[in-house]
C-alpha cells in the first residue's frame, strides 16, 4: 500500500485566497484524521471522520475552515480566506477501525503551508 | 478529561548509551498509550502501542515502553541510543471507555550526540 497520499506537499500563497488540501487515506482505513502543526502550538487535532461522517470538529479554528469526505478514499481541508497566521504542516492520518478500537494511526507526509 | 504530558522538551543522550523519553498521563478510564516519532520533514510514524497485557510492549527500532498504572506513566526507552534516532518523539493517549480522540503530547526533541 502506499500509505496515506496528500497533495500538494508544498503550498505558498497569498492572504486572502482559497486553499485545498487533499488527503487519500489507506485503502480500508474507516476513521480519517486532520491535524495542523506548528512551533507554537505543536501538534493540534482539527477534525476526524469515521465512516466519511465528522464525528468531531471541536478543532477547527473558525468558520474560515471547513472540511469534507465525499467518500472513502478522499477528503480535503480548505481554509477560505487564508491568512497568514494558517502557516503551518497539515497532516493528514488514517486508522482501521471506529470508535472505541485502540487502532494505531498512520500519517501522511505532510502539506506545508505558507501564506504570506 | 484525558491529558497527557511530556515533561522534557529536549532530550540529550551519548550514543550507545541507554535513552528515556518521559510521559504521564491522565484518563478517566483504562488507558491506550501509544508513542510516534516524527523525522525531519515527515509525518509521525507509529512506534508501539500499549492496549492491555504485558505492562512492557516492544516496537520498531529497538525501542521499549512500560506501562507503570500506579505511576500513571508510559516512559519510552532503548537500550543503547543510536545517532539515527535523533528525532521528535509524541507520546499519545486515549480513554478506552469513551469515544474520545486520540491526544497527543507536546513532543520531546531527542538529540543523540556521537
Amino acid at each position: 500500500d502506499a500509505g496515506v497520499i496528500q497533495s500538494p506537499r508544498h503550498e505558498v500563497t497569498e492572504m486572502g485566497q482559497e486553499v485545498t488540501l487533499r488527503c487519500k487515506p489507506i485503502s480500508g482505513h474507516n476513521s480519517l484524521f486532520w491535524y495542523r502543526q506548528t512551533m507554537m502550538r505543536g501538534l493540534e487535532l482539527l477534525i476526524y471522520f469515521n465512516n466519511n461522517v465528522p464525528i468531531d470538529d471541536s478543532g477547527m479554528p473558525e468558520d474560515r475552515f471547513s472540511a469534507k469526505m465525499p467518500n472513502a478514499s478522499f477528503s480535503t481541508l480548505k481554509i477560505q480566506p487564508s491568512e497568514p497566521r494558517d502557516s503551518a504542516v497539515y497532516f493528514c492520518a488514517s486508522s482501521l477501525g471506529g470508535q472505541g478500537a485502540g487502532e494505531t494511526q498512520y500519517f501522511g507526509p505532510g502539506t506545508r503551508l505558507l501564506v504570506l | 478529561a484525558q491529558s497527557v504530558a511530556q515533561p522534557e522538551d529536549q532530550v540529550n543522550v551519548a550514543e550507545g548509551n541507554p535513552l528515556t523519553v518521559k510521559c504521564t498521563y491522565s484518563v478517566s478510564g483504562n488507558p491506550y498509550l501509544f508513542w510516534y516519532v516524527q523525522y525531519p520533514n515527515r509525518g509521525l510514524q507509529f512506534l508501539l502501542k500499549y492496549i492491555t497485557g504485558d505492562n512492557l510492549v516492544k516496537g520498531s527500532y529497538g525501542f521499549e515502553a512500560e506501562f507503570n498504572k500506579s505511576q500513571t506513566s508510559f516512559h519510552l526507552k532503548k537500550p543503547s541510543a543510536l545517532v539515527s534516532d535523533s528525532a521528535l518523539y509524541f507520546c499519545a493517549v486515549r480513554d478506552n471507555g469513551r469515544d474520545d480522540k486520540i491526544i497527543f503530547g507536546k513532543g520531546t526533541r531527542l538529540h543523540i550526540l556521537p
